[in-house]
């Protein structure tokens, strides 16, 4: 989790809210996404980042919104939350080129009741 | 974007040697085929990475054929610490964009 944070750690929020969760690096990567894992279907992109202001879907991203309006924040906010929208949540960040590894932090835990 | 299949699940016991193979049909000229682990309430961690041949590391080894529609991640002698899941993951090179990883295969090692 090295020079990744996600904020906060934990949250429990109610139906309709809005939320946003936080993602911090320090490695000054280029790429960064936002994912969700739910049991039984692994690790799914919902948004990622490819530079300050550039963002693109991925997966599953009706419901979610993103903003990087700095290189080392990215942040994932659900405007009016649902039940459905509980979740594990992992920032990734990657340099973008040559091996293009990705690290993650480590995650999110989201109930919406 | 290139779609991967693995096997969801693999026991083993400890001691032997674990070989996971990962299907990617319409893999790109410019892929990499990269895996990685993760452990429960943990994100995934990167393991190993290759393009062609095969690749070694103090963790694991990737044997990626000619064709390179598939890819096989060996672990040497596993224990019980290797007990997680296993992703394989296909794209990035100098692209970096959507990454999209599969369902995973779960390994379990038993004593």
């Amino acid at each position: 989790d090295a020079g990744i944070t996600q904020s906060p750690r934990h949250k429990v929020t109610e139906t309709g809210t809005p939320v946003t969760l936080r993602c911090h690096q320090t490695e000054n990567h280029r790429y960064m996404y936002w994912y969700r894992q739910d049991p039984g279907h692994g690790l799914r992109l919902i948004h990622y980042s490819y530079g300050v202001k550039d963002t693109d879907k991925g997966e599953v991203s009706d419901g979610y919104s993103v903003s990087r309006s700095k290189t080392e924040d990215f942040l994932l906010t659900l405007e009016s939350a649902t039940s459905s929208q509980t979740s594990v949540y992992f920032c990734a960040i990657s340099s973008g080129t040559g091996d293009n590894i990705q690290y993650f932090g480590a995650g999110t835990r989201l109930s919406v009741l | 974007l290139a779609k991967t299949t693995q096997p969801i699940s693999m026991d083993s016991y400890e001691g032997q040697e674990v070989n996971i193979t990962c299907s990617h049909n319409n893999i790109a000229t410019n892929d990499y085929i990269t895996w990685y682990q993760q452990f429960p309430s943990q994100g995934p961690r990167f393991i190993i990475q290759g393009y062609k041949t095969k690749v070694t590391n103090e963790v694991a080894s990737l044997f990626i054929p000619a064709d390179r529609k598939s890819s096989t991640l060996s672990l040497p002698r596993v224990s019980l610490s290797d007990t997680a899941v296993y992703y394989c993951l296909v794209g990035g090179g100098n692209q970096g964009g959507k990454l999209i990883f599969g369902q995973g295969t779960e390994l379990s090692v038993k004593p």
